[in-house]
């Protein structure tokens, strides 16, 4: 499964919302998982099931989509979101794949 | 406190060996699929390998025939046996537990913080 992720980059101003776009080449259901990645730091798991948060993400992380077609929006958008966000699928494995990743920046 | 921390990365000539090392505290390695992942400094992720905790492995088809995953469950500790480096193998090496999310492993929810490899000769 190739997951392609859109837009390559996203700049917003703090307190508005980004959007943040995945799209996988087939039928994934909702094995889809998000995850944030600030510079010099590992992968955090954000959102598992398309749409369920991980323990301790906070509200203005939420995810959407099936099939093919998923988002994940962040509402309320803060400085300390600024990060690389990647998309990840766990319907067909292995491999567990990843998409490209959008850089999210705050203005 | 749940923890993952890896070792054993270097700077080796292609065609060398090299074996990480991911020690795990805050839950028994017996009980859960670990893995590594990787990325080469500012690209995406890769997942290059799986040790279920049945004792299965699996590996990306980058590295099969060349990478061993491999565990201990007495020191709760992963490795990873990587034979006839490439230059393409320099990358971040981080190791990772794999949720299982019924029915299937799913979603990397515990990380380390890496341990780099670099192949150059």
């Amino acid at each position: 499964v190739v997951l392609t992720q859109f837009p390559a980059t996203v700049s917003v101003s703090p307190g508005e919302r980004a959007t943040l776009s995945c799209r996988a080449s087939q039928n994934i259901s909702s094995d889809l998982a998000w995850y944030q990645q600030k510079p010099g730091q590992a992968p955090r798991l954000l959102i598992y099931g398309a749409s369920t948060r991980a323990t301790g993400i906070p509200a203005r992380f939420s995810g959407s989509g099936s099939g093919t077609e998923f988002t994940l929006t962040i509402r309320s958008q803060q400085s300390e979101d600024s990060a690389i966000y990647y998309c990840q699928q766990y319907k067909n494995w292995p491999p567990w794949t990843f998409g490209q990743g959008t850089k999210v920046e705050v203005k | 406190d749940v923890r993952l921390v890896e070792s054993g990365g270097h700077l080796v000539q292609p065609g060398e060996s090299l074996t990480l090392s991911c020690a795990i505290s805050g839950f028994s390695v017996s009980y859960h699929h670990m893995t590594w992942v990787r990325q080469v400094p500012g690209e995406g992720l890769e997942g290059v390998s799986v040790v279920f905790s049945g004792g299965g492995t699996t590996y990306a088809d980058s590295v099969k025939d060349r990478f061993t995953i491999s565990r201990d469950i007495s020191k709760n500790t992963v490795f990873l046996q990587m034979n006839r480096l490439r230059v393409e193998d320099t990358a971040l090496y981080y190791c990772a537990r794999l949720l299982q999310i019924w029915p299937s492993p799913a979603t990397f929810d515990i990380w380390g913080r890496g341990t780099m490899v670099t192949v150059s000769s």
